[in-house]
């Protein structure tokens, strides 16, 4: 069966980075892009990108094109996002989703990533 | 990249049925038959219940279905039930190659 295993949470400064992974296991890794989805305490869902694990072709919304980047690495099943010059508005669960038919079938369990002084 | 239009919140009492909302432009919603919906429970992960506008995957119930008409796609839960509380979301890719999600509704059972 399908799964998405992320890594465990995170706690750092602002200004420092973050790298969260996605393990990916139950289906063929190629004909999928995985995406990262965060969202803020109490707010709405954000999407940041994706990439697409045949060829490492990514995309990212505006808002982190610059200060976040999305790979993948296919020896270890595994995405990852990393975000730089964190901020506390980055203060978050990030959610990595496996795309299908134009929308997401499997999420990760989230990875709860708290940026404070 | 401006998030899609939702009304922050519905209710409605057991049995009866809800309709949410979602409003986009002819760059997102009104472009392409990508709009999906997203049940979310306290503290859970998002859960798919609507994809390509109106197709249910596989396991989702019967009672919700999505239409759309031109800027504006529509999620419909009938015969509403306790557990139908959650927030939902509506998202749609652009025509950017990127995914644009709602601001989400909260949906209240009586």
């Amino acid at each position: 069966q399908v799964q998405l295993v992320q890594s465990g949470a995170e706690v750092k400064k602002p200004g420092a980075s973050v790298k969260v992974s996605c393990k990916a296991s139950g289906y063929t890794f190629t004909r999928h892009a995985m995406h990262w989805v965060r969202q803020a305490p109490g707010q709405r869902l954000e999407w940041m990108g994706w990439i697409n694990a045949g060829n490492d072709n990514t995309k990212y919304s505006q808002k982190f094109q610059g200060r976040g980047t999305i790979t993948w690495d296919t020896s270890a099943s595994t995405a990852y996002m990393e975000l730089r010059s964190l901020k506390s508005e980055d203060t978050a669960v990030y959610y990595c989703a496996r795309g299908w038919q134009g929308a997401f079938d499997f999420w990760g369990q989230g990875t709860m990533v708290t940026v404070s002084s | 990249q401006s998030a899609l239009t939702q009304p922050a919140s519905v209710s409605g009492s057991p049995g009866q049925s809800i309709t949410i909302s979602c409003t986009g432009t002819s760059s997102d919603v009104g472009r392409y038959n990508l709009v999906s919906w997203y049940q979310q429970h306290p503290e859970k992960a998002p859960k798919l219940i609507i994809y390509e506008g109106t197709q249910r995957p596989s396991g989702v119930s019967n009672r919700f279905s999505g239409s759309k008409s031109g800027n504006t796609a529509s999620l419909t839960i009938s015969g509403l039930q306790a557990e139908d509380e959650a927030d939902y979301y509506c998202c749609s890719y652009t025509t950017t190659s990127t995914v644009v999600f709602g601001g989400g509704t909260k949906l209240t059972v009586l």
